[in-house]
């Protein structure tokens, strides 16, 4: 019963590195979603997904990309890490249709400094 | 717009004391309204749900109603425990809407014997 997995828990970066959030689904869930988590803001939504090969811009997209190769796979890139971006960072996925559960991660804490 | 609007905290309650976490709404036709709770160090995982209006949703002691004419979804236990200390989050889904869970601030619930 693995559901959800992120990897790494923690990293720190320097200013104007790249790296790659990844997540992984046993699921078989159509949806799948990159928040990030800042105080007093809650979840924002970064991208998400309704199915492999589809991609879509949430409310903070900048400085993100993803894409979706297969239905178990949703890795998040950061192309040149700010300290804006220090954050905790989760992947979320669910079944199609509006009122279905959305199973999270164990996120991601990632400083940039 | 779709937006969630919730108590503030953070809430320190003792032992067996009743907890009404606020939450409004703001939504295009009939949202799906849920809470998700999030233990120290974890992921955020459904607490309870409810997709129609006076639908009430239900789960380990932790009740919320769907009240469309106040536009809320109040969360209430009778009698918190210690074990219940976590952040709470009110969301939503809008009808049709492909993926995307809007997430209120958080409310930090700490419960003290």
């Amino acid at each position: 019963n693995a559901g959800v997995t992120q990897t790494p828990k923690f990293q720190v970066l320097k200013t104007g590195q790249s790296m790659t959030l990844q997540c992984a689904q046993d699921m078989n869930h159509e949806y799948m979603s990159w928040y990030r988590q800042d105080p007093g803001m809650g979840l924002r939504l970064i991208h998400y997904s309704v199915g492999a090969g589809i991609t879509d811009q949430g409310e903070v997209p900048n400085g993100y990309n993803v894409s979706r190769s297969t239905t178990e796979d949703f890795p998040l890139r950061l192309l040149s890490a700010a300290p804006s971006q220090t954050s905790v960072y989760f992947c979320a996925s669910r079944a199609a249709g509006d009122n279905t559960e959305a199973f999270f991660g164990q996120g991601t804490r990632l400083t940039v400094v | 717009g779709n937006s969630v609007t919730q108590m503030e905290g953070p809430v320190t309650l003792s032992e067996e004391a009743f907890l009404t976490i606020n939450c409004t709404y703001t939504a295009t036709g009939y949202p799906s309204l849920f809470w998700y709770v999030q233990y120290p160090g974890e992921g955020l995982q459904l607490l309870l749900k409810a997709t129609k209006a006076d639908d009430k949703g239900s789960n380990k002691g932790f009740e919320a109603t769907y009240r469309k004419e106040t536009t809320s979804f109040h969360l209430e236990k009778g009698s918190v425990q210690v074990s219940d200390s976590a952040v709470y989050f009110c969301a939503l889904t809008p009808p049709g809407g492909a993926n995307n869970l809007f997430f209120g601030t958080g409310t930090r619930l700490t419960v003290i014997p």
